[in-house]
């Protein structure tokens, strides 16, 4: 069974500070990773995607991953009120299609 | 306006009636999904369709079925069949490569009376 595994928090962060939201995948062959934010009672929106070892900066998001490890990351810089959500991440494999494999999520709650 | 749009926005099903969720996208993308999202967990897999007239199963697809009969449209009908059906339905969709990013529409939330 391919997983996808969050910390489902919640994770408290007051605003200003930086949020960490990691994410660990079972699938050594997934290629590209996502991260999502869904607000409640809405869909999920994109906000980074990343493909390659290292960092990959956005603004005030930063998307991390290490495939020797298995582990992927997003870091939230100067957090806002806005920024509560929960926060999915999604592995993309690829057998003959594109399937995505979700995380639980974490809810993030930042507190002004 | 292009995007993906999904209908209705809330539905409510009597046990033992089928009832079919719209997905229509205008983005001219190939590929295009349906996940299930309970409380707190994560999305699942129910189908997926990369052409016209073919689609696969996903990893929880018993008492759900699809057509694609049309690029632009994708529905689902949720059978009596399925024993526990009340959640938050979600349509996506991915242009032609296998690397790009899918795209969610706003979701129908069904609740069965």
């Amino acid at each position: 069974q391919k997983e996808v595994e969050q910390n489902s928090g919640p994770l408290s962060v007051p605003e200003g500070a930086i949020a960490s939201l990691n994410c660990t995948y079972s699938d050594r062959g997934s290629q590209s990773f996502f991260w999502y934010r869904q607000y409640s009672g809405k869909s999920p929106e994109l906000i980074m995607f990343i493909y390659s070892n290292g960092d990959k900066e956005d603004g005030r998001f930063t998307a991390q991953l290490n495939k020797a490890s298995q582990y992927v990351s997003l870091l939230i810089r100067d957090s806002q009120p806005s920024d509560s959500a929960t926060y999915l991440c999604a592995a993309s494999i690829i057998q003959g299609a594109q399937k995505l494999v979700f995380g639980q999520g974490t809810r993030l709650t930042i507190n002004p | 306006d292009g995007g993906i749009t999904q209908s209705p926005k809330y539905l409510f099903r009597k046990e033992g009636q089928n009832v079919t969720l719209s997905c229509e996208q205008n983005l001219n993308h190939d590929a295009m999904y349906w996940y299930r999202q309970d409380p707190g967990q994560g999305l699942r897999l129910i189908y997926y369709s990369q052409i016209v007239n073919d689609f696969q199963k996903g990893d929880i697809a018993e008492g759900y079925s699809v057509s694609r009969e049309k690029k632009e449209s994708f529905p689902l009908t949720v059978t009596s069949a399925q024993k526990n059906p009340t959640a938050f339905y979600l349509c996506a969709s991915r242009p032609g490569r296998v690397t790009d990013t899918q795209y969610f529409g706003p979701g129908t939330r069904l609740t069965v009376l």
